[in-house]
């Protein structure tokens, strides 16, 4: 089946550190989205993509839409302590807009104050 | 205000038993999704409800049978649980046509099959 993968898997920086972490797929899709998972919550959308090519900026995070539709990249800049947590990219499998989504494994992230 | 609230937050049961868990959401959306995260993190779509009719239902086992009374809940059960249902459940809910995608989760509940 359509799979996304999401490198790295985890990261443990230090505060003020700028992060990256990517998404990429054999498949070619028409939005990217990103999600962040705070410890004992729900995932919560960041950054939502729509176009190939696209760079969209929320804050401290920059994410974009790979030119192929076949990737996307989150950064975040300056990292605090609150940016721990678990991004998930995801992805819309179908043309419909009924919301069916498929998440990457999740790039752990832990920031050392 | 909670916007998606799913109750328990906690269940611990034996192998074997029957159990619900409840979803309700107050932000007038008509569709409404449950997931499962494994133990490694991976989410994973299992049902998705459009105005109280079933849309989506992935490969997943009969013995989860999901019931929307109206389209504010969404309720999940489990009959018979297994080992192998020790994960944790979200229920998530948007608006079909939003162009923004936003799916908003609730908290989700922590199942554990002993």
């Amino acid at each position: 089946g359509q799979q996304l993968n999401q490198s790295p898997q985890s990261m443990f920086i230090q505060e003020g550190e700028d992060v990256s972490m990517n998404c990429t797929s054999s498949s070619i899709f028409n939005t990217w989205l990103w999600y962040k998972q705070d410890p004992g919550e729900g995932p919560v959308l960041l950054i939502a993509l729509y176009k190939a090519g696209e760079l969209t900026s929320n804050g401290r995070l920059t994410a974009q839409f790979g030119i192929t539709r076949k990737d996307s990249f989150l950064n975040i800049s300056a990292s605090i302590p609150s940016d721990v947590g678990i991004y998930f990219c995801a992805t819309r499998r179908g043309s419909s807009n009924t919301g069916k989504l498929i998440f990457g494994q999740g790039t752990t992230l832990q920031v050392k104050p | 205000d909670t916007a998606v609230s799913q109750t328990p937050k906690y269940l611990v049961t034996q192998m074997g038993n029957d159990k619900s868990i409840k979803c309700e959401q107050n932000l007038g959306h008509d569709t409404m999704y449950w997931y499962k995260q494994d133990s490694k993190k991976f989410l994973k779509i299992m049902f998705s409800y459009n105005n109280k009719e079933l849309i989506i239902n992935e490969t997943v086992p009969n013995r989860f049978s999901p019931k929307s009374p109206d389209k504010a809940h969404l309720n999940l059960h489990i009959n018979s649980l297994e080992l192998g249902d020790s994960a944790v459940y979200f229920c998530a809910s948007n608006r079909q046509g939003d162009p923004q995608e936003t799916q908003y989760f609730g908290p989700g509940t922590r199942l554990l099959v002993l």
